[in-house]
């Protein structure tokens, strides 16, 4: 099955600053991704996603980068506040539809 | 909408009892998915359907575990007889044909004892 593994299980950030999680697949076939936010005792939701053909993608302070020569997809958090702390996963999508997620990268965040 | 909804939020149950999970999926989908999720293995997919129909069972780890999807509106995942390992929180996740993202449920917390 496919592998989608994170960097680091857990990152620290002061607030106000950047913040940027990473995430390795290894499906070189997988067409889209997506990144959750888990926050304790919630289901993993929905942050912002990008299909395979697009390098970049932004929303409201957050910015996915997908760089598929060296399967690599990154979620950068602009003036990470205390509310992003929670868990961040990327999840990949294969050719048969099925998602699979990583492991999770935990954000905490420094006031 | 209010969003996916899984019941009950925690469930306690002793070693060899059936439990029973439950979920609502979102109204007009038509894709359901059964996840588990543990610290040591993260979410794994368990099962998911389409249209009330089980596509792939492949991540059910055991003949104890069984999935049912009556309606379009509701599923459960059942697991028989219940064994200390199974402790996880179980969320369920629904999708619509076009939209690739999964909304989650709030999960339920199982502690077999």
């Amino acid at each position: 099955g496919e592998s989608v593994g994170l960097h680091l299980p857990t990152l620290s950030v002061q607030e106000g600053d950047n913040s940027i999680i990473n995430c390795a697949y290894s499906n070189s076939a997988s067409d889209y991704f997506i990144w959750y936010k888990q926050e304790s005792g919630k289901g993993p939701q929905f942050i912002i996603d990008i299909r395979s053909n697009m390098d970049k993608r932004q929303g409201q302070r957050v910015t996915v980068l997908l760089n598929k020569t060296v399967k690599h997809l990154s979620l950068q958090i602009a003036a990470t506040q205390p509310g992003d702390s929670a868990v961040y996963f990327c999840a990949e999508r294969d050719g048969a539809n099925n998602l699979f997620f990583g492991t999770g990268t935990r954000l905490t965040v420094i006031p | 909408d209010a969003g996916v909804i899984q019941s009950p939020r925690h469930e306690v149950t002793e070693m060899g009892q059936e439990v029973t999970l439950r979920c609502k999926p979102i109204s007009g989908h038509d894709y359901l998915f059964w996840y588990r999720q543990t610290m040591m293995r993260g979410l794994e997919l368990l099962i998911y359907f389409n249209n009330n129909v089980p596509i792939d069972d492949s991540g059910m780890p055991e003949d104890r575990f069984s999935a049912k999807m009556p309606n379009a509106s509701f599923s459960t995942l059942k697991i028989q007889p219940s064994e200390p390992r199974d402790s996880a929180v179980y969320f369920c996740a629904s999708s619509s044909t076009g939209y690739y993202g999964y909304t989650f449920g709030s999960g339920t917390r199982l502690t077999v004892v």
